[in-house]
């Protein structure tokens, strides 16, 4: 059964701390995937990559970056986090190549007080 | 730039109502669809997927969809909603042989009452 497990399910942080979010997952997937959801706008996505060590922005990378050391693991970063961050982080992966079916974590609720 | 439109944000339905919830993607060249629920506290998973074929497509728990080309549409449907319907449901596309960036609707709150 195809698995992303998130680290946190909730996460409550101060402005300017610096945050992870580790996102794993056990189908040997190419692609991995982070968003952020918020009420009426939706999934955005915020960074995605293909493959080990790559990554490309997606449609709204400010104030966050992403690591990618190994195929299964994804992690995003806050690197000073603010009150506007404050939202659901979702992380998927896919299979490489397309069409695609991406497979969605739980999620990560992240309060930045 | 690829954009998807769900116009219904919020919809009320008694349970053995029929739904039908609409999708409009804007995207020059061939596409390829599909939609999510998100189960109240649980994570998105998918509902039914087109690529290519037969227009109309069936997907899990009696839900259907089908894709008009001429009017850029991906609507779901229903005939009969039960109350574990209630859930958000998202309409995403991609372009067929492109990168794996999927654009995503901003989404229908789905509430189905007893």
């Amino acid at each position: 059964d195809v698995k992303v497990t998130q680290s946190s399910r909730y996460l409550v942080k101060r402005t300017g701390e610096k945050v992870f979010l580790e996102c794993v997952q056990d189908m040997d997937h190419e692609n991995m995937f982070w968003y952020r959801q918020d009420p009426g706008l939706g999934l955005r996505l915020i960074y995605f990559s293909y493959d080990v060590k790559m990554k490309e922005k997606g449609d709204i990378p400010e104030g966050y970056s992403v690591s990618r050391e190994k195929k299964e693991r994804f992690s995003l970063i806050l690197e000073s986090a603010s009150t506007n961050q404050t939202s659901m982080y979702l992380c998927a992966s896919s299979l490489g190549g397309t069409p695609n079916e991406q497979y969605f974590g739980p999620g990560t609720r992240l309060t930045v007080t | 730039a690829q954009s998807v439109s769900q116009h219904n944000h919020h919809v009320i339905l008694s349970e053995a109502a029929s739904l039908e919830l609409g999708c409009n993607y804007s995207y020059g060249g061939t596409v390829n669809l599909f939609w999510y629920v998100q189960y109240p506290g649980q994570h998105l998973q998918l509902l039914l997927k087109y690529f290519s074929g037969d227009p109309l497509v069936k997907g899990i728990k009696g839900f259907e969809a089908e894709f008009i080309k001429s009017k850029f549409s991906f609507n779901l449907r229903k005939p009969s909603v039960q109350w574990s319907d209630t859930a958000e449901y998202f309409c995403a596309a991609v372009g067929a042989g492109t990168a794996s960036k999927l654009t995503f609707g901003t989404g229908t709150r789905l509430q189905v009452t007893l």
